[in-house]
């Protein structure tokens, strides 16, 4: 079936250790979305890639950054973990190509625990 | 900008009883909106959708109805089971531009008892 899938399902991690965190996809959409959701709060979407092309959200810290090396891949990593960085990382995927079909699709996420 | 409300939870219900969860949006123009669900350590799993007015999404007997006229998308279900207990976001994506961005509502947590 195609999906997709973050890898490891829990990460943990040390204060100030980086650390990446892995996303893949076999939809073949041309859009991966990175989202940080903290308990009981909704996903906050650190940033996207439309293709090649990265876009930043305007309040999404440095110490995190996004690398994407094909279309199936994307990464996060977090150059320098903090307590408040602890959290569930989501990603999501969707196709623009269409025009018309824009859902998102998420992955089962990956719980970071900053120690 | 955009904006999703829905009703604060959590929302406490015996097994066969029915649901409704408020969803109401603020956006220009027709956006598409979404019901996912969240089960607990898990990612979201899109439940339904809709993409233009009066359209009715439904999915393992849930259902919403996309109401330009009161710009809401309530989520329903005519009779609910244990394993309903999750978390229910409401979204949007913008009908023009805004890159495919979702914005979501707060989340309503459901409880299903015996």
């Amino acid at each position: 079936d195609a999906m997709v899938i973050q890898n490891p399902r829990y990460q943990v991690t040390q204060f100030g250790k980086p650390v990446t965190l892995s996303c893949s996809q076999t939809l073949n959409h041309n859009v991966m979305y990175w989202y940080q959701q903290k308990s009981s709060q909704a996903p906050k979407l650190l940033f996207h890639y439309y293709d090649k092309d990265f876009n930043n959200e305007a309040d999404t810290p440095d110490n995190f950054q996004s690398r994407r090396p094909n279309t199936s891949f994307c990464f996060l990593d977090i150059r320098s973990p903090g307590l408040g960085d602890a959290a569930m990382y989501l990603c999501a995927t969707s196709s623009l190509r269409s025009g018309t079909e824009e859902t998102q699709y998420f992955g089962p996420g990956t719980r970071l625990l900053v120690l | 900008g955009d904006s999703v409300t829905q009703m604060e939870g959590p929302v406490t219900l015996s097994e066969e009883a029915f649901l409704t969860i408020n969803c109401t949006y603020t956006a220009t123009g027709y956006p598409s909106l979404f019901w996912y669900v969240q089960y607990p350590g898990e990612g979201l799993q899109l439940l339904l959708k809709a993409t233009k007015a009066d359209d009715k999404g439904s999915n393992k007997g849930f259902e919403a109805t996309y109401r330009k006229e009161t710009t809401s998308f309530h989520l329903e279900k005519g009779s609910v089971q244990v394993s309903d207990s999750a978390v229910y976001f409401c979204a949007l994506t913008p009908s023009t531009g805004g890159g495919n961005k979702l914005t979501f509502g707060t989340g309503t947590q459901l409880k299903v008892e015996l």
